[in-house]
């Protein structure tokens, strides 16, 4: 079956610190993957994403690689800000198989000054 | 572009009533998806349509959900009669075609905050 499962949080760090939060898959096939960020009081946005093996997506300082090898999809962070602080999710979505989309659990992240 | 839109953003009403939440998706989008999310779950996909029609509703809880789609720009979850369980952050969201060369983007909306008391 297709599964995401990513790290437990609450996760808590000083700003500047550096950010990973692990994200693994279970998919046939060739899903695409994507980290979605949630905002307090918003809904889910997508932060960046990537469709085959080896791919690199990235937006507003975060990254994540395409891991085929590790079935992974890990997001980092250098250099984290107060503003980051949101519930993380990782996802990957089907669309060879209609259009179904898997979701994490979500990690919670909280910068401190 | 508007976004998803949902209404109502917040409902607060007594166990045994019935509620209806709406959500307009993206022009040009052909797939729908309801979601709710609450502490003790996290996010649980409800049902889904595409181009207008069901196509998985097996995240619905029971019989007391209903979800519509009767046009391409509009969709309902009703829950008739609501219990105090169901209070959650429900949420609508939209994506592309699979051809669009943009499959497998969800955009959500702004969820619907349901107190049932």
């Amino acid at each position: 079956g297709n599964s995401v499962t990513q790290m437990e949080g609450p996760v808590t760090l000083s700003e500047e610190a550096f950010l990973t939060i692990n994200c693994t898959y279970t998919a046939t096939g060739y899903p695409s993957l994507f980290w979605y960020v949630q905002y307090p009081g918003e809904g889910l946005q997508l932060l960046l994403k990537a469709t085959k093996a080896d791919d690199k997506g990235s937006n507003k300082g975060f990254e994540a690689t395409y891991r085929k090898e590790t079935t992974s999809f890990h997001l980092e962070k250098g250099s984290v800000q107060v503003s980051d602080s949101a519930v993380y999710f990782c996802a990957l979505s089907r669309t060879n198989t209609g259009n179904q989309f898997y979701f994490g659990t979500g990690t919670s992240l909280t910068v401190i000054p | 572009d508007a976004g998803v839109i949902q209404s109502p953003r917040h409902e607060v009403t007594e166990m045994g009533q019935e509620v209806t939440l709406r959500c307009k998706p993206i022009s040009g989008h052909n797939s729908l998806f309801w979601y709710r999310q609450t502490m003790m779950r996290g996010l649980e996909l409800l049902i889904y349509f595409n181009n207008n029609v069901p196509i998985d509703d097996s995240g619905m809880p029971e019989d007391r959900f209903s979800a519509k789609m009767p046009n391409a720009s509009f969709s309902t979850l009703k829950i008739q009669p609501s219990e105090p369980r169901d209070s959650a952050v429900y949420f609508c969201a939209s994506s592309f075609p699979r051809t669009s060369g943009r499959p497998g983007e969800l955009f959500f909306g702004e969820g619907s905050r349901l107190t049932v008391l």
